[in-house]
């Protein structure tokens, strides 16, 4: 059974921190790594797609980046506000689908003080 | 707003029962997928439709069963309940066939409580 870890499990930083967190995943067979923002009593909303090794996308004051080759994505936030406070998930897709579609870490936390 | 809409929000029922969880994606969006959300466990992805027809399954239960209709919305139905059952069930949708690659839209979800 293919497993998606994300660490850490979760982080309170203050406002105004840059802060990053990572999700790893199978380096064999990669297809697509998604990422999602999930907030308290909200679906989780698509952050990014990444498919290439080596990609790196940015969606305003976050970006992420994608090594296929060891396994590993980086999610950064630059200068952490209170409205980002959430749940970052990862998901994972083995190509060919092994296991049907995506599978997803068990995410990170993110809670930032003003 | 995702644009995925699912009823009902909430669900309490008891065990042995079977309940319907209704879901209808965004305009334009062909593949539906059902994710479990369980208490301290990760999204779990349990089976996906594209236009009618089931393309994936992950690890849902004999018990439960799904169906995407004509008009594209989706229903999953979840039989003889127990108390592990009780969850957050999301449905998600995208274009494509290849939803790996595709960004998926999720619905509010549907919290089902089993007493």
């Amino acid at each position: 059974i293919l497993n998606v870890e994300q660490s850490p499990q979760s982080l309170h930083v203050q406002e105004g921190d840059s802060t990053n967190f990572t999700c790893s995943f199978p380096s064999s067979n990669f297809y697509a790594l998604h990422w999602y923002r999930w907030e308290t009593a909200k679906s989780p909303e698509a952050l990014f797609v990444m498919t290439l090794n080596g990609d790196e996308k940015k969606k305003g004051r976050i970006s992420a980046t994608l090594n296929t080759k060891e396994g590993y994505s980086y999610l950064y936030i630059k200068g952490s506000q209170p409205e980002d406070s959430a749940t970052y998930l990862c998901a994972f897709m083995e190509y060919g689908g092994s296991q049907g579609n995506l599978i997803f870490g068990k995410g990170t936390k993110l809670s930032v003080k003003p | 707003d995702s644009g995925v809409t699912q009823t009902p929000k909430h669900l309490i029922t008891a065990t042995g029962q079977r309940v319907t969880l209704r879901c209808s994606p965004r305009s334009g969006d062909l593949s539906v997928y059902w994710y479990q959300q369980s208490l301290d466990q990760g999204l779990q992805f349990l089976i996906q439709y594209y236009n009618g027809e089931e393309r994936a399954k992950g690890n849902i239960l004999e018990r439960f069963s799904a169906q995407q209709f004509p008009d594209l919305h989706s229903e999953l139905n979840l039989s003889s309940l127990e108390l592990g059952d009780s969850a957050l069930y999301f449905c998600a949708s995208s274009q494509r066939l290849a939803g790996g690659r595709d960004t998926q839209y999720f619905g509010p979800g549907t919290r089902l409580t089993v007493l």
